[in-house]
């Protein structure tokens, strides 16, 4: 089955500053990537997504770069705000045709400080 | 509201005793699944429907736990005999059914039901 590691489990950095959280995944099959924000208390939200037939994704101050022949894929958040503090998790699916279930990192608790 | 949504949001229970909860979808999506999340870790699957069709169960899904989507439509998870383990979050989230369509995988979730096991 797809394994999901990332990293850091912790993140803190300066609003304005930029965040970087990196995700690795086992299996070669999978082809879906999302990212998902998780505020206190509240439900997953889809942030960004990406599938493999591209390398990079970009949405406002917002990016995911893929890389399938190392199996990682990285969450890049520019010019950050204390609004973007939550955990961020990421996730993989093993075919991005075949509907099955999302499998998560442990994700990333990212703290922006004014 | 035209998100998914989750009822009850919270519940307390005594162990032994029984415990059902439902999920309502987006309306226009046929795929319905079940996760369940602990503090300080990711959601983890459980199961997920097509239709009314219960697809894939995960090894965390044991014999107390039973899921069912009898219309295609709502679905309700229920938990017998409980234990203090399964207190937990239990997420539902469901998916758009265009294969190949540019939001074909994006599951949204609903606001979980936070289960206390005493």
């Amino acid at each position: 089955g797809e394994n999901v590691e990332q990293h850091p489990s912790t993140l803190s950095v300066q609003e304005g500053d930029s965040a970087v959280i990196k995700c690795t995944y086992s299996d070669s099959a999978s082809n879906y990537f999302p990212w998902y924000k998780q505020e206190l208390g509240k439900r997953p939200q889809l942030i960004i997504d990406i599938r493999s037939n591209v390398g990079e994704k970009k949405d406002q101050r917002i990016a995911v770069t893929l890389n399938k022949t190392a199996k990682h894929f990285s969450l890049h958040i520019t010019e950050t705000q204390p609004e973007d503090s939550a955990v961020y998790f990421c996730a993989a699916i093993p075919n991005s045709n075949s509907g099955y279930a999302l499998n998560f990192g442990k994700g990333t608790s990212l703290l922006v400080t004014p | 509201d035209t998100g998914v949504s989750q009822n009850p949001r919270h519940k307390i229970t005594k162990r032994g005793q029984n415990v059902t909860f439902r999920c309502d979808p987006i309306s226009e999506h046929n795929r319905l699944y079940w996760y369940r999340q602990t503090l300080g870790q990711g959601p983890e699957f459980l199961t997920y429907f097509q239709n009314e069709a219960q697809l894939e169960k995960s090894r965390l899904l044991s014999d107390r736990f039973s899921a069912e989507r009898p219309k295609g439509s709502f679905s309700t998870l229920e938990i017998q005999r409980t234990e203090q383990g399964d207190s937990a979050m239990y997420l539902c989230a469901s998916s758009s059914p265009v294969a190949g369509g540019p939001s074909y995988n994006e599951q949204f979730f609903g606001p979980g039901t936070r289960l206390t096991v005493l």
